[in-house]
């Protein structure tokens, strides 16, 4: 079973709209990580967000913000004012203590910002 | 601070040839961890190493793949012999300990004919 589901394949946005990118994760560990990461053209991973299992407070990074709802299992993710240089593939990724840690990365949201 | 080093940044070979890849993470970083993306995919972790030991390699195709971390540092995975589907972008990440952010290289993107 997937444990990391990123149900939109592609999203494009015109320029300046906002966009939110869903991520919903499947686990019973009770600690574990939430991860967001940005990739470009260029093909590297980008960090953006880090979370674990206990702080459900939601997080703004200028034009970033994430949600993170654990009785949906979801970990959403907006950017507000889309500018061309947000397209990418974005990544969500869950990270389990009872399994070491390991990384379990969803497959992945293209989206493609129109000037 | 330096990043997560990787090369070569390209490689092109033909099946049944072998290939290896390098790895430099950031300094300081314990634990290492090689991925495979696929075209359209999320990166598949292949190997983790904790120092110069293997924390997880269940997911390494070890018939072909092999990779090692002998002084704690560096690393350099191998294909040999690489088949069509091994076709990917190889990615490295390292991280503080286990618990922590991974952080990534730029990827090797690998083509076999």
């Amino acid at each position: 079973a997937q444990k990391v589901t990123q149900a939109q394949t592609e999203i494009s946005v015109v320029e300046k709209e906002d966009v939110t990118l869903d991520c919903v994760y499947e686990t019973r560990d009770t600690t574990y990580y939430l991860f967001w990461y940005k990739q470009p053209p260029s093909g590297e991973l980008v960090f953006l967000i880090r979370r674990n299992s206990f702080d459900e407070q939601n997080e703004i990074s200028g034009r970033y913000s994430w949600n993170f709802q654990k009785s949906t299992s979801s970990f959403n993710f907006t950017i507000t004012a889309s500018q061309v240089v947000d397209s990418a593939v974005y990544f969500c990724a869950l990270s389990e203590r009872n399994t070491g840690n390991q990384f379990y990365f969803g497959t992945g949201t293209s989206l493609t910002v129109i000037p | 601070e330096a990043g997560v080093a990787q090369s070569p940044r390209y490689k092109i070979i033909e099946k049944r040839q072998s290939v290896a890849f390098w790895c430099n993470p950031i300094s300081g970083h314990a634990t290492l961890y090689w991925y495979q993306q696929i075209l359209g995919q999320g990166p598949k972790l292949l190997i983790q190493f904790q120092n110069n030991g293997v924390v997880d390699d269940s997911q390494l195709p070890k018939d072909r793949f092999s990779a090692e971390r002998l002084k704690g540092v560096d690393s350099t995975l191998k294909i040999q012999p690489a088949k069509l589907e091994d076709s990917a972008v190889y990615l490295c990440a390292s991280s503080l300990v286990r618990t922590e952010t991974q952080y990534f290289g730029p990827g090797t993107r690998l083509l076999v004919l």
